[in-house]
């Protein structure tokens, strides 16, 4: 257990719906991390927020839409779903600000089916 | 952006010795050399990280020379629940997008 926890794990919705992806981070850890994982196109980083503040988006497309609350927690929206949305999403958490390059726990992951 | 090369994937067996090798020609001064695991649909796992030399941890060894341009991680003994994909991240401190890409990684298959 890495003490990310994300929910739900899985979310099955239709095309054109939005859904919220939730992440609640390591005690203690300031920066949460979204990546996108597609059987096609790998681990796709699309942004990071260090407490509270947005540090850096990666591919994330203007559909989706992030945040990072007072408690630390974030949540990742995503609208207008297409089939290609369809992915593993997690998040991981990190002390610092630093990325990758510190040691970042990972969530376990919410799986999204969109038909 | 230090981007980085690995292979696409590698073989071995039980109780071998396995060695990854991950070039990162363009690596900065700042830059550190990280290695995460990812076993199917779970979450990356952070195995070691350094900076120059050798690094080791109860998992793992990191060996990197002194032009920094490669390191090799490697594993002692895998065992079949070491089949999983590594990867390799060369990032600086301070964040950025750039050290936050993880590449396509290493698809290390270990059979009995």
């Amino acid at each position: 257990d890495s003490g990310v926890t994300q929910t739900p794990k899985h979310l099955i919705t239709a095309t054109g719906q939005r859904v919220t992806l939730r992440c609640s981070p390591r005690s203690g850890d300031l920066s949460v991390y979204w990546y996108q994982q597609s059987l096609d196109q790998g681990l796709q980083f699309l942004i990071h927020y260090y407490n509270g503040e947005e540090r850096a988006k990666g591919n994330i497309l203007e559909r989706f839409s992030a945040q990072q609350f007072p408690d630390l927690h974030s949540e990742l929206n995503l609208s207008s779903l297409e089939l290609g949305d369809s992915a593993l999403y997690f998040c991981a958490s990190s002390v610092e600000a630093g990325g990758m390059n510190t040691e970042a726990f990972f969530g376990q992951g919410t799986r999204l089916t969109v038909v | 952006l230090a981007k980085t090369t690995q292979p696409v994937s590698m073989d071995s067996y039980e109780g071998q010795e396995v060695n990854i090798t991950c070039s990162h020609n363009n690596i900065a001064t700042n830059d550190y050399i990280t290695w995460y695991q990812q076993f199917p649909s779970q979450g990356p796992r952070f195995i070691i990280q350094g900076y120059k030399t050798k690094v080791t941890n109860e998992v793992a060894s990191l060996f990197i020379p002194a032009d920094r341009k490669s390191s090799t991680l490697s594993l002692p003994r895998v065992s079949l629940s070491d089949t999983a994909v590594y990867y390799c991240l060369v990032a600086d401190s301070g964040g950025g997008a750039d050290g936050l890409t993880f590449g396509k990684g290493t698809h290390l298959i270990i059979q009995p």
